[in-house]
């Protein structure tokens, strides 16, 4: 069955230090999306990405980037992680184009902590 | 500006109880998509429904049920007879139509608690 995935699910890492969360899925879907969750404000837009090479970014994407060398992936790039990035990060994907809107179906999750 | 309200951050029933779950949404454009998903204590997100701004028929499914109304920018979600697997939070969400690119505006989210 297609699906979504995230790895790793549970990261801890240190302030400083580059990190970087995987996305892959098996829909081949042309868009895919990164999220942040954090109690108090739902879920927040980081950056998106409508086919290879397309990358956008979203209402929190300072300190964040990502690159699209395939269909499939989306990895998510924390260039130097700061505590305020502690959060749970989501990946989705949907299968519209650009301007007709699609679902956007999720990934598991990542649990991210920054000591 | 998009914006997604869901004013009830918390809602506590007991099973078999009815319960409806608010979500009031802001929007300048003329045709959106208006989506609810779950997310049980377990922590993945479950798409259930997606809504166009041209379709204000309600939906049923099984017990849960959606109200759309433009009149009041409201896209209603009740759960009938619920159950303790109905534990979760749970989102609206509406889509931007934002120089023809797709994103995802969410609530803040309500979290349901069923007991027993």
């Amino acid at each position: 069955d297609a699906e979504i995935t995230q790895s790793p699910r549970h990261k801890i890492t240190e302030t400083g230090r580059q990190v970087t969360l995987a996305c892959h899925q098996t829909w081949n879907h042309n868009n895919m999306f990164w999220y942040r969750q954090d109690l108090g404000h739902g879920l927040r837009l980081i950056h998106y990405s409508y086919g290879v090479q397309d990358t956008n970014k979203g209402e929190v994407s300072d300190g964040y980037s990502v690159s699209r060398s395939n269909t499939e992936d989306l990895p998510l790039t924390l260039e130097s992680a700061a505590s305020s990035q502690t959060s749970v990060y989501f990946c989705a994907s949907s299968e519209s184009g650009r301007g007709r809107m699609g679902t956007q179906y999720f990934g598991p999750g990542t649990r991210l902590t920054v000591l | 500006a998009q914006k997604v309200t869901q004013a009830q951050t918390e809602i506590s029933v007991v099973e078999k109880e009815d319960v409806t779950l608010d979500c009031v949404y802001e929007t300048r454009d003329t045709t959106y998509y208006l989506f609810w998903y779950k997310q049980p204590p377990s922590g993945e997100l479950v798409f259930l429904i997606r809504r166009n701004s041209f379709d204000e028929q309600n939906e049923i499914s099984g017990r849960y049920s959606w109200n759309f109304q433009k009149s009041t920018s409201s896209f209603n979600f009740t759960i009938t007879a619920s159950q303790v697997v109905d534990s979760a939070v749970y989102f609206c969400a509406l889509s931007r139509n934002q120089g023809g690119s797709e994103k995802l505006v969410f609530g803040k989210g309500t979290k349901l608690t069923v007991n027993p």
